[in-house]
């Protein structure tokens, strides 16, 4: 069964680096997000995306943050540089089209902001 | 403030028993409704999705039951396995992108 990759599973950082996370959604879906989850906290949106551009974000996506879809199968979400509140599991997630919507999550990757 | 509030916050139960899980709801418009189970550091999977017109679904030992006058959804889980310990979230979009996610029950199904 096609999944969603995400890499690396593991990301530790100093504080103010910028990071990339990268994602490999299912090949046919067409939307795409990123969630992230605190520790002991519940999962949060962030943004998503589809037709190579931001549909829609939270206040927690800032200007700090960013997407990209740079080829036929990444998705990327860059944080410019990093603060020690963005260590977290950031999950990307796909769905093929509206109707069933339900949406495909990859493992995460947790991220350590030292 | 579109909002999806869960309970309990944990549960304990021996395997074999059966369990409810609630979920109440006030996202607006209501498009849909799902059910995920979170093994701990792993993503979600997807157990159920119901729509406006769906009062119950289910997918193997997971039965959802979705009451969309009142906003409540339910996940029963019959005959537990230890396998069954992990976090259920429920999760309610208002239109197709935009999800409000519970804060999730944790169950855990002792021996």
């Amino acid at each position: 069964e096609p999944e969603v990759t995400q890499t690396p599973s593991h990301q530790v950082t100093q504080m103010g680096q910028e990071v990339i996370l990268r994602c490999v959604p299912i090949s046919n879906h067409l939307y795409f997000y990123w969630y992230r989850q605190i520790l002991g906290q519940k999962v949060e949106f962030l943004v998503s995306f589809y037709n190579n551009e931001i549909s829609e974000k939270s206040e927690i996506f800032d200007d700090q943050f960013s997407v990209e879809r740079p080829d036929g199968s990444n998705f990327t979400l860059k944080i410019r540089s990093t603060k020690l509140e963005d260590s977290a599991m950031y999950f990307c997630a796909s769905r093929d089209i509206e109707i069933t919507d339900t949406q495909y999550f990859g493992p995460g990757t947790r991220l350590t902001v030292l | 403030k579109n909002q999806v509030e869960q309970s309990p916050q944990s549960l304990i139960i021996l395997e074999g028993k059966n369990c409810t899980l609630q979920c109440n709801y006030t996202v607006s418009p209501f498009s849909n409704l799902r059910w995920y189970k979170q093994d701990t550091g792993r993503g979600p999977v997807s157990l159920t999705i119901m729509t406006f017109s769906e009062n119950t679904k289910s997918n193997g030992r997971y039965t959802a039951t979705l009451d969309a006058d009142t906003k409540q959804s339910s996940l029963h889980i019959t005959a537990s396995q230890l396998s069954d310990s992990a976090s259920y979230i429920c999760v309610v979009s208002a239109r197709a992108g935009k999800s409000t996610f519970g804060d999730g029950t944790t169950l855990t199904v002792k021996p």
